[in-house]
């Protein structure tokens, strides 16, 4: 059984572009959760997404950044017109039910780096 | 609203030695506690995790954390370190049935031949 995987690995983009970062679910998985890690912190909640759904986007930058969950296909979380602080770790976990004492399982995470 | 506290955001210890990771949290409810360890350019990986079951919770690699709720902690120790639990070290809390995990800012170890 696949664990989660998110794609590229790493990823270099100079100020203005756009980044797009994938993460695929593990199998029967059907809540994803995307997180960032700045230099030298822990982990922070941007975005929990369900099929098609965003529940809860608190967390995630009002301007540039979006998220989707498609019904087919891996979550997409998307970063316009970056910025060199948005530099960072991104990492995304997934889970078989939300909330409650089910784990996250964390993919390997996408290094963006802003040049 | 929940946070965790790691004391430590370094620790050095000799190969064969106990492992001592110092973490505080502050919850409103019964809270789930996770220890999740990151080696370099890898992903996280979950250590061990308590649900409000037994307070000494066992996890993978002869890790163990103890939760103590009249002191807010839950430390991870290991007896005797190896080389390969070098590594940065996350506490984690969320509140029961919440989903967004509150993660600590880490702590490194170093393990010294």
């Amino acid at each position: 059984n696949a664990g989660v995987m998110q794609n590229p690995r790493h990823l270099v983009r100079r100020r203005g572009q756009e980044a797009r970062l994938r993460c695929s679910p593990m199998k029967g998985h059907s809540h994803v959760y995307w997180y960032r890690q700045l230099p030298e912190e822990g982990l922070k909640f941007m975005v929990y997404l369900q099929k098609e759904n965003i529940i809860d986007e608190s967390g995630m930058p009002k301007e540039r950044f979006s998220a989707e969950f498609p019904k087919e296909g891996p979550s997409i979380l998307r970063i316009q017109q970056v910025v060199r602080g948005d530099s960072a770790a991104y990492f995304c976990a997934s889970s078989q039910i939300s909330g409650g004492p089910d784990t996250q399982y964390f993919g390997p995470g996408t290094r963006l780096t802003v040049l | 609203a929940q946070s965790v506290t790691q004391l430590d955001s370094h620790v050095s210890v000799s190969e064969g030695t106990p492992v001592l990771l110092r973490c505080n949290y502050s919850s409103s409810y019964s809270p789930s506690l996770f220890w999740y360890v990151q080696h370099p350019n890898k992903g996280l990986q979950l250590l061990l995790k308590y649900t409000s079951a037994a307070t000494l919770v066992k996890g993978i690699n002869g890790f163990e954390a103890e939760f103590k709720k009249s002191e807010t902690s839950f430390h991870l120790t290991k007896p005797s370190a190896h080389m390969s639990d070098a590594a940065e070290y996350f506490c984690v809390v969320s509140d029961l049935d919440d989903y967004k995990l509150s993660f600590g800012a880490g702590t490194t170890v170093t393990v010294r031949a």
